[in-house]
């Protein structure tokens, strides 16, 4: 079954870090481009973060500069290091798998994860 | 950064009715657009790729139009099932600046 897992949520203090992961089975792993989505309680989707298949990544200004995604592929995993966190920042955050290759656009996101709940309050 | 424009906030249809569920962009994105469907406390589900391509499993009363920057989602006979929110996603260009819609909530009439 293909499947994403995410974790590492929680409640942190506005300015603390957090470390997301996201654990990719039943697929190539490696081949695909991912990505971090989150949504704000009782708001619309906002993407956060992108790595391709070269492990380039992409952030909206939003986060640029604060967040960090990696990829392990030996691991099958998705990363996303969180810094300076915000109040804003609070929302469910989820993976997603689009497929690669589809240059000069991107993809739609096909597979996503249940998502990881992270709370910025003091 | 594309804007995405999704019409109506909320629209109210009755099981066995048809939906048509709308979403502008600011400027074009050719077919580069995805329709997700999202029940409370669930993950997004990918419905339509391409503007108009049925994602791996989804029923054939769900059906994309659209390119450049206006399409639409149509769902031809509700069911109890359906009632859900529905969020438009540009993809146009790569490197990625990915935008949503604010999405539409679809109730029961």
């Amino acid at each position: 079954e293909v499947q994403l897992v995410e974790s590492g949520g929680g409640l942190v203090q506005p300015g603390g870090s957090l470390r997301l992961s996201c654990a990719a089975s039943g697929f190539t792993f490696s081949r695909y481009d991912m990505h971090w989505v989150r949504q704000a309680p009782g708001k619309g989707l906002e993407w956060v973060s992108a790595i391709g298949t070269q492990s380039d990544t992409f952030y909206p200004d939003s986060v640029k500069g604060r967040f960090t995604i990696s990829r392990e592929n030996n691991k099958n995993s998705l990363y996303l290091q969180m810094n300076s966190l915000r109040v804003g920042d609070t929302a469910m955050y989820y993976c997603a798998r689009a497929p690669s290759g589809s240059y000069p656009s991107g993809d739609a996101f096909d597979i996503w994860g249940q998502g990881t709940m992270v709370t910025v309050s003091s | 950064e594309i804007v995405m424009t999704q019409s109506p906030a909320t629209l109210s249809v009755s099981p066995g009715e048809r939906a048509t569920l709308s979403c502008r962009a600011s400027q074009s994105v050719s077919s580069n657009l995805a329709w997700y469907q999202q029940k409370p406390g669930q993950a997004p589900r990918l419905l339509i790729y391409r503007a108009s391509t049925r994602a791996t499993g989804i029923p054939a009363r769900f059906s994309g139009s659209g390119s450049g920057t206006e399409f639409t989602l149509t769902i031809s006979s509700l069911q109890s099932e359906d009632f859900a929110a529905y969020y438009c996603h540009q993809y146009n260009n790569w490197p990625p600046t990915y935008t949503f819609g604010q999405g539409t909530k679809l109730e029961i009439k």
